[in-house]
């Protein structure tokens, strides 16, 4: 079956720093990817998402590719700040080909904190 | 703007006990989702309704059940709590299954603790 894999966190860092957190999938079909981020104590939030490759989905500085030959969409931001802070997920919908009916397959989660 | 709204924000119950949980969202949305969240393991997905009048089970269905009220409601029934339901629970909408572009709008969650 399809399934996410992020890379595992806590990851913490300055105000300012590069950003990188790891996704890879699975999937058979045509899947559209999309990044989650979840503050505390509230729901998840669409970041940003792809839904061919070689698309790139932005939002808010952050940027990730969708990258078929190595099946990964890893999430980047060139300068984090404080309010950025929170866990976020990486998940795939099957889309042309596979079994689409709105189901997301989501990855594990990755918390980031940025001290100031 | 209320989008997703979920009651109650938390819950303790006893082992054996039943509760139901209320999701109710004003997008006109025709597809709702139950998910719960438990630590190193993302979401997973309960039940889901792709439509009105519609329930099918998703990956861990065991242990719960779902009705579709209307348009707007979709509920998550317990009918004998187990500490393995300690999680926090999501609903989420979209406004069509099958649909990738389109995304999942979340409620804030329920923490639930059964003891």
């Amino acid at each position: 079956g399809d399934s996410v894999t992020q890379m595992e966190g806590p990851v913490t860092l300055s105000e300012e720093a590069f950003l990188t957190i790891n996704c890879t999938y699975t999937a058979t079909g045509y899947p559209s990817l999309f990044w989650y981020v979840q503050y505390p104590g509230e729901g998840l939030q669409l970041l940003l998402k792809a839904t061919k490759a070689d698309d790139k989905g932005s939002n808010k500085g952050f940027e990730a590719t969708y990258r078929k030959e190595t099946t990964s969409f890893h999430l980047e931001k060139g300068s984090v700040q404080v309010s950025d802070s929170a866990v976020y997920f990486c998940a795939l919908s099957e889309g042309r080909g596979g079994t689409s009916y709105g189901k997301l397959t989501f990855g594990q989660g990755t918390i980031l904190t940025v001290h100031p | 703007n209320a989008g997703v709204t979920q009651t109650p924000k938390f819950q303790v119950l006893k082992t054996g006990q039943s509760m139901t949980l209320q999701c109710a969202q004003d997008m006109n949305h025709n597809s709702m989702y139950w998910y719960r969240q438990d630590p190193g393991m993302g979401l997973r997905l309960i039940y889901y309704s792709a439509s009105e009048g519609t329930t099918d089970k998703g990956e861990v269905p065991n242990g719960y059940n779902v009705s579709r009220l209307n348009k707007r409601e979709f509920s998550l029934r317990l009918e004998s709590a187990a500490p393995s339901q300690t999680s926090v629970y999501f609903c989420a909408s979209r406004r069509l299954a099958g649909t990738v572009e389109s995304p999942l709008h979340f409620g804030n969650g329920t923490r639930l603790t059964v003891t």
